[in-house]
């Protein structure tokens, strides 16, 4: 079926640099867009999301951008810290319904 | 509760034995969610509760998982007969409603042996 993929499975940042994780999806229908952060030992959390209206979310420190033609998902974080380290899920879902469809994640590392 | 809460944070069973997952949601919170989680993977969807009952339980792999929200707060995981491809990390998470990003519990860790 179709899912919601990463590209890069590990990303290593030096501190104060810019991340960017990327994410595609391959289905047209879904509406809403997650990046969770999940640090070892605890469940995902939420960080922001974007729906399909838009194109662009900026939170504290992260944006995230959505280019529907090419059905990417981009999460960027500003001067990257090293409580930043975990590993990062973008998850898709569609038409407002309850079930969300996650990517099998990215792993960050900040390098001191 | 201030966040979902997940009881126990780890459980280690013997293949072929009975096993409870308690999730305690967000108070409030009507719409409650089960996912597992493997090694190295994303979640995926176990089952969906709105209220007391199971709206969508199409995820559960077999019908040796069973869930119930017998009062639409408080569910239980259920899983018979473990064997060793159940140990996952197992999560639960609460949203106000349907739809949108919900919050997770920390997940309860079982390990068949």
């Amino acid at each position: 079926g179709e899912s919601v993929g990463l590209h890069l499975p590990t990303l290593s940042v030096q501190e104060g640099d810019n991340s960017i994780i990327n994410c595609a999806y391959s289905n047209s229908a879904s509406d809403y867009f997650i990046w969770y952060k999940q640090e070892s030992g605890k469940g995902p959390q939420f960080i922001i999301d974007i729906r399909s209206n838009m194109d662009k979310r900026q939170g504290q420190r992260v944006t995230v951008l959505l280019n529907k033609t090419v059905k990417h998902l981009s999460l960027q974080i500003a001067a990257t810290q090293p409580g930043d380290s975990a590993v990062y899920f973008c998850a898709e879902n569609m038409d407002s319904s309850y079930k969300l469809i996650f990517g099998s994640g990215t792993r960050l590392l900040v390098r001191p | 509760g201030a966040g979902v809460s997940q009881t126990p944070s780890n459980k280690v069973t013997e293949k072929g034995k009975y096993v409870e997952l308690r999730c305690d949601p967000i108070s409030g919170h009507t719409a409650l969610y089960w996912y597992r989680q493997s090694l190295g993977q994303g979640p995926e969807f176990l089952i969906y509760f709105q209220g007391t009952g199971a709206a969508d339980d199409s995820g559960l792999p077999n019908d040796r998982f069973f869930a119930v929200r017998p009062e639409g707060s408080v569910s239980t995981l259920k899983i018979q007969r473990t064997e060793r491809g159940d140990s996952a990390v197992y999560l639960c998470a609460s949203s106000l409603k349907q739809g949108g990003g919900y919050t997770f519990g920390s997940g309860t860790r079982l390990t068949v042996v």
